[in-house]
């Protein structure tokens, strides 16, 4: 079945990077854009970032614009998301989602937590 | 930016009630509004697409309605296993953005 599962998260100092993984599965992942969506505790979810099926375009909220940067590799079905610059701000709970409907199919989410 | 206004933030519902779920968009979206469901620990389920097309395998207990500014999810003879966090999102334009949420509780 369609699966997207989130990993990389942890405790992280401010100032510091991570890396976050989706892997993708069940279906054929270079065909769709992939989505990053966020939600910090007791807050509502933020979209993040989104990247086109073939890497070719990139968009990203202001609130993380020029520090974290998303991407993929199709050969691996996995996508990506480089989180530099981290802040207690980015504390959240992080989603991967496909691009179909859009945001058709979610993760279970990965846990950041920024503190020092 | 298109601001979702969602109420209410919380709801407790006994099994058979009908629940509405208000979505609320600063700017005109059209249709373009879905809703999703969210229990803890799971993944979000897609549950309405362009505000009123029942996701395939969803219950047909749930349906949407509205155009343009304001959208409702219903529940009708909401059930046990009805009980989670809703959301609505606005794809019309970047960046995509979220309603607040509303927790539904089932007494």
């Amino acid at each position: 079945q369609v699966q997207l599962v989130e990993s990389g998260g942890g405790v992280v100092q401010p100032g510091r990077s991570l890396r976050l993984s989706c892997a993708a599965s069940g279906f054929t992942f270079s065909s769709y854009g992939m989505h990053w969506v966020r939600q910090a505790p007791g807050k509502g979810l933020e979209w993040v970032a989104v990247i086109w099926y073939d890497g070719s375009n990139k968009y990203y909220a202001d609130s993380v614009k020029g520090r974290f940067t998303i991407s993929r590799d199709n050969s691996k079905n996995t996508l990506y998301l480089q989180m530099n610059s981290l802040r207690a701000e980015d504390t959240a709970v992080y989603y991967c989602a496909r691009d179909k409907g859009p945001l058709d199919v979610w993760g279970k989410g990965t846990t950041v937590t920024v503190s020092s | 930016e298109t601001t979702l206004t969602q109420s209410p933030a919380f709801m407790s519902a006994t099994p058979g009630d009908k629940v509405n779920i208000s979505c609320k968009a600063s700017q005109d979206i059209d249709d373009d509004m879905n809703w999703y469901q969210q229990k803890p620990g799971e993944a979000a389920i897609f549950i309405i697409q362009e505000a009123t097309t029942l996701v395939p395998g969803i219950p047909p207990r749930f349906s949407g309605s509205g155009y343009g500014t304001d959208f409702t999810l219903t529940i009708n003879n909401i059930e046990s296993e009805d009980a989670a966090y809703y959301f609505c999102l606005q794809h019309d334009n970047f960046p995509l953005t979220f309603g607040g949420g509303t927790k539904v509780e089932i007494k």
